[in-house]
């Protein structure tokens, strides 16, 4: 497809599940993002990949979240023991370049999780 | 640390008044600028950003928005907004060598009435 697609749109949890969560960036992309967006918030940038490299990790919030781009196109950002802070829209993004701070950032329409 | 204030969460505006919507950062080094917007039931999509030159930046649809360094200010502003502006827009920022966090503030939703 033309643009960032992810899966599932929405994911329903009881607490203490681990849920999956996956995104496929824009063809040739180098760069992938994924944030949280939490009701009422801006996105919070969680971990970035450049090809396969996790390169950031560092907005991750626990090591219950775990992400991965094993050959550097589709990425899966795990979340294990869900709990309910977990609740957000979980966005990913992906850019053309390596120097992301210079390109532009296009945004997938997110995951929905609600852990209950 | 850096961060993104943005003053107004909620706006409602008609048909043809002029926009401002107020955006400050804190960070002491250089930065680049985004605006986004997200429409109704669509993604989140680039609207304009500021990198270097001229701190007047035009954007789509009709937006531009104007990089104050002294005042740490990056507002979004339209002449004349219509009912398809309708939308929640998000001004984001990234720190030149700070690696690769975007921070965004927590969004300004606009609703215009035909």
């Amino acid at each position: 497809g033309a643009g960032v697609s992810q899966s599932p749109r929405y994911k329903v949890a009881k607490r203490g599940q681990d849920v999956a969560l996956r995104c496929d960036p824009i063809s040739g992309h180098v760069s992938l993002f994924w944030y949280q967006q939490a009701l009422g918030q801006g996105p919070e940038f969680l971990t970035y990949f450049q090809n396969e490299a996790q390169l950031d990790k560092s907005g991750l919030p626990s090591d219950r979240f775990f992400a991965e781009r094993p050959e550097g196109s589709v990425s899966t950002l795990k979340i294990q023991r869900t709990q309910q802070e977990d609740s957000a829209v979980y966005l990913c993004a992906s850019s053309m370049g390596a120097a992301s701070w210079r390109n532009e950032q296009f945004f997938g329409p997110g995951t929905r999780l609600t852990v209950l | 640390a850096q961060s993104v204030s943005q003053h107004n969460h909620h706006v409602i505006l008609s048909e043809a008044a002029s926009l401002e919507l107020g955006c400050n950062y804190s960070y002491g080094g250089t930065v680049n600028l985004f605006w986004y917007v997200q429409y109704p039931g669509q993604h989140l999509q680039l609207l304009l950003k500021y990198f270097s030159g001229d701190p007047l930046v035009k954007g789509i649809k009709g937006f531009e928005a104007e990089f104050i360094k002294s005042k740490f200010s990056f507002n979004l502003r339209k002449p004349s907004v219509q009912w398809s502006d309708t939308a929640e827009y998000f001004c984001a920022v990234n720190a030149r060598g700070g690696g690769f966090k975007t921070i965004f503030g927590a969004g300004t939703r606009l609703f215009v009435k035909a």
